[in-house]
C-alpha cells in the first residue's frame, strides 16, 4: 500500500538557518503530494501541494518539488523564523478521481530558536 | 469564510461514559473526514463521508465508535463506552466539491478518558 516516510525529528535550528525536511513516498502511479503544518494546539493547515511530476509547490517561503525519479518531496526554506516552529507532515493521495484518502508521514517537529 | 468548526475543543471524561464530538464542515464542501491523532500511531483516517453518505468506515476501530452525517453541515463522532485508550486528538476535515485532493482541517478535539 501507499506509504510516506519523513525524517525523524525533532529538528532544532537557529533563526535564519536553512531548512530541509526530507520526505519520500511509495505509491503506484502519480499521487498528489502535500505538506501540512500543525502549530501548537491547532489543526493541520495545508502548506503547499504538487499534483504532478516536476511541479513545485510553494507558500510562505517554503518550497517542495515533486521528484518522480527519486519518489521524493523534500520541504525547504531558505531562512527560518521562530514563528515557523511547528510540526510538519508530508502526505500523499493516490491518483484517480475516486481516490480520497490521505496517507500521512509521522510528522517532523521543528523548533527555531532566536 | 469560516473554516471547519469542531466542538468541544477539549473533553475530559471517565471511562465508560459516552462522548460525542461535533463537526461543521466548510459551507459547500461535500466530503467530510474524521481522523484520530496519537503519538504512537500518528494520523489515522477513521471514516469518510461523501454527500452525507459514509463511503469508507474501515478505519473505525471497533463497534464502540460510530459516526453520522445527518445533513451537509453537521457530523458527529460518538464513542460509547469510552476507554482510556481512546484518548487522542480527533480532527474533522472537509473537501470542496470536485477537489477531494485538498482537505481542510478543523482545530481538533482533544479527548482525555480517565
Amino acid at each position: 500500500g501507499d506509504s510516506v516516510t519523513q525524517m525523524e525529528g525533532p529538528v532544532t535550528l537557529s533563526e535564519e538557518a536553512f531548512l530541509t525536511i526530507n520526505c519520500t513516498y511509495t505509491a503506484t502511479g502519480y499521487p498528489s503530494l502535500f505538506w501540512y503544518v500543525q502549530y501548537p494546539g491547532e489543526g493541520l493547515q495545508l502548506l503547499l501541494k504538487a499534483t504532478k511530476a516536476d511541479d513545485k509547490g510553494s507558500n510562505k517561503g517554503f518550497e517542495a518539488t515533486y521528484r518522480k525519479e527519486t519518489t521524493s518531496f523534500h520541504l525547504e526554506k531558505g531562512s527560518v523564523q521562530v514563528s515557523d516552529s511547528a510540526v510538519y507532515f508530508c502526505a500523499l493521495r493516490g491518483p484517480g478521481a475516486g481516490s480520497y484518502q490521505l496517507t500521512f508521514g509521522k510528522g517532523t517537529k521543528l523548533s527555531v530558536i532566536p | 469564510d469560516a473554516g471547519v468548526i469542531q466542538s468541544p475543543r477539549h473533553e475530559v471524561t471517565e471511562m465508560g461514559q459516552e462522548v460525542t464530538l461535533r463537526c461543521k464542515p466548510i459551507s459547500g464542501h461535500n466530503s467530510l473526514f474524521w481522523y484520530r491523532q496519537t503519538m504512537m500511531r500518528g494520523l489515522e483516517l477513521l471514516i469518510y463521508f461523501n454527500n452525507n453518505v459514509p463511503i469508507d468506515d474501515s478505519g473505525m476501530p471497533e463497534d464502540r465508535f460510530s459516526a453520522k452525517m445527518p445533513n451537509a453541515s453537521f457530523s458527529t463522532l460518538k464513542i460509547q463506552p469510552s476507554e482510556p485508550r481512546d484518548s487522542a486528538v480527533y480532527f474533522c476535515a472537509s473537501s470542496p466539491t470536485g477537489d477531494t485532493k485538498t482537505q481542510y482541517f478543523g482545530p481538533g478535539t482533544r479527548l482525555l478518558v480517565l
